[in-house]
């Protein structure tokens, strides 16, 4: 079945450091691809998606590459911001089937002063 | 635009009671999904609706939840009667069309299950 792998959290970083969530999936066919964020006392947002492979989502300063050829699409940002602080969502869409989305298990984010 | 809206935001209550959620979602989406995160665990799909009709409810885990769109607007989620393990948060999301990529969520209801 469907499913998506990511980094286990929670991650602590510096103001300005450079982040990498890792994240893998298993799909059928040519899944989209999605990271939202979850900021505290907020709902899920989308962060960026990517719809196929090689595709470059990229939105804030975070971008993630669909990489086929790995089931790739981890999330990376150059210098992280204390406001960075979230939770942090993988997640895959099949095409052509359901359009229930799959999810990682979030990686929290903590990012200090 | 209001963006989708969950009601309550908190729901405390004992095993064996039944607690109702309700979601608002975007004006004029069709489709409307609920998920669910138990807690350290993925958020994991319950169902899906276009308009009033159930489009995939692979996801509800029992027949003790009931999801209903009266109307095509709003949704309910009942939850009758609650255990222990249906502990969690419950989002709904929201999305203009079957074409359309992004599903917009919700704040989430957090329930606890005593």
């Amino acid at each position: 079945g469907n499913s998506v792998t990511q980094m286990e959290g929670p991650v602590t970083l510096s103001e300005e450091a450079f982040l990498t969530i890792n994240c893998t999936y298993t799909a059928t066919g040519y899944p989209s691809l999605f990271w939202y964020v979850q900021y505290p006392g907020e709902g899920l947002q989308l962060l960026l998606k990517a719809t196929k492979a090689d595709d470059k989502g990229s939105n804030k300063g975070f971008e993630a590459t669909y990489r086929k050829e790995t089931t790739s699409f981890h999330l990376e940002k150059g210098s992280v911001q204390v406001s960075d602080s979230a939770v942090y969502f993988c997640a895959l869409k099949t095409q052509g089937g359901s359009e229930k989305l799959v999810f990682g298990k979030g990686t929290k984010l903590t990012v200090n002063p | 635009e209001a963006g989708v809206t969950q009601f309550p935001s908190h729901s405390v209550i004992e095993k064996g009671q039944t607690v109702t959620l309700r979601c608002d979602p975007i004006s004029g989406h069709d489709n409307l999904y609920w998920y669910r995160r138990v807690m350290g665990k993925e958020i994991k799909f319950l169902l899906h609706f276009v308009k009033e009709s159930k489009q995939d409810e692979s996801g509800m885990p029992n027949n003790r939840f009931l999801a209903e769109r009266t109307g095509g607007t709003y949704s309910t989620l009942k939850v009758q009667p609650a255990e222990l393990e249906d502990s969690g948060v419950y989002f709904c999301a929201s999305s203009q069309d079957l074409r359309a990529e992004t599903q917009y969520f919700g704040p989430g209801t957090r329930l606890l299950v005593l």
